[in-house]
């Protein structure tokens, strides 16, 4: 069974950091791309970032470029994100999610599945 | 602003059949096969139902289905069951430099 765990989420100060983790298991990691999707509260999905099955391909919403970084180990089976300089706009719950393909644009077509989630809140 | 506009909310009566309906462009919905659609439930996470506009993954009900004409595409519940009560979002692969884009979502209520 595909499973996949987030952790990381807490409260942070704006322009404060935060790494959040993805644990997965359930199939060959590296061969698929990984998406981080977030959802503000009461709000709708927005895509983040995704990163290709090997690594070496990275993506961003322009409302996180710059801010965020996507990452992975293979080794570890787990996806990663480092958001820095946050805002109050970045609070939100975070999933990530498995994509259909390894690399490409197309990559990210759709999810499934989907983490638990993570709760993220930037406050002061 | 969300890129793809979907209506807020749809009811419909135990049985009915409903359609949800997702409306982008010529740069996403339009231009590409590329349209999926989630249910969530409350306090859970999104769960895919439809992929590539038309195909249901493994153990998803024949009661959904989806379909697209120009930049509107549209998700069709039949036979509503009280458990289909949940928000719906669409979503679609985009030639802008956003890559993924999401609906609003839609709130269906099963009265």
């Amino acid at each position: 069974e595909v499973q996949l765990v987030e952790s990381g989420g807490g409260l942070v100060q704006p322009g404060g950091s935060l790494r959040l983790s993805c644990a997965a298991s359930g199939f060959t990691f590296s061969n698929y791309a990984m998406s981080w999707v977030r959802q503000a509260p009461g709000k709708g999905l927005e895509w983040v970032s995704g990163i290709s099955g090997g690594g070496g391909s990275t993506y961003y919403a322009d409302s996180v470029k710059g801010r965020f970084t996507i990452s992975r180990d293979n080794s570890k089976n787990t996806l990663f994100v480092q958001m820095n300089s946050l805002r109050a706009e970045d609070t939100a719950v975070y999933y990530c999610a498995k994509n259909p393909y390894t690399s490409g644009r197309g990559a990210f077509n759709w999810f499934d599945p989907w983490g638990q989630g993570t709760l993220v809140t930037v406050s002061s | 602003q969300s890129a793809l506009t979907q209506p807020a909310s749809v009811s419909g009566s135990p049985g009915q059949s409903i359609t949800i309906s997702c409306t982008g462009t010529s740069s996403d919905v339009g231009a590409y096969n590329y349209v999926s659609w989630y249910q969530q439930h409350p306090g859970k996470a999104p769960k895919l139902m439809i992929y590539d506009v038309t195909n249901r993954p493994s153990g998803i009900s024949n009661r959904f289905s989806g379909s697209k004409s120009g930049n509107t595409a549209s998700l069709t519940i039949s036979g509503l069951q009280a458990e289909d009560e949940a928000d719906y979002y669409c979503s679609s692969y985009t030639s802008s430099s956003t890559y993924v884009v999401f609906g609003g979502g839609t709130k269906l209520t099963v009265l």
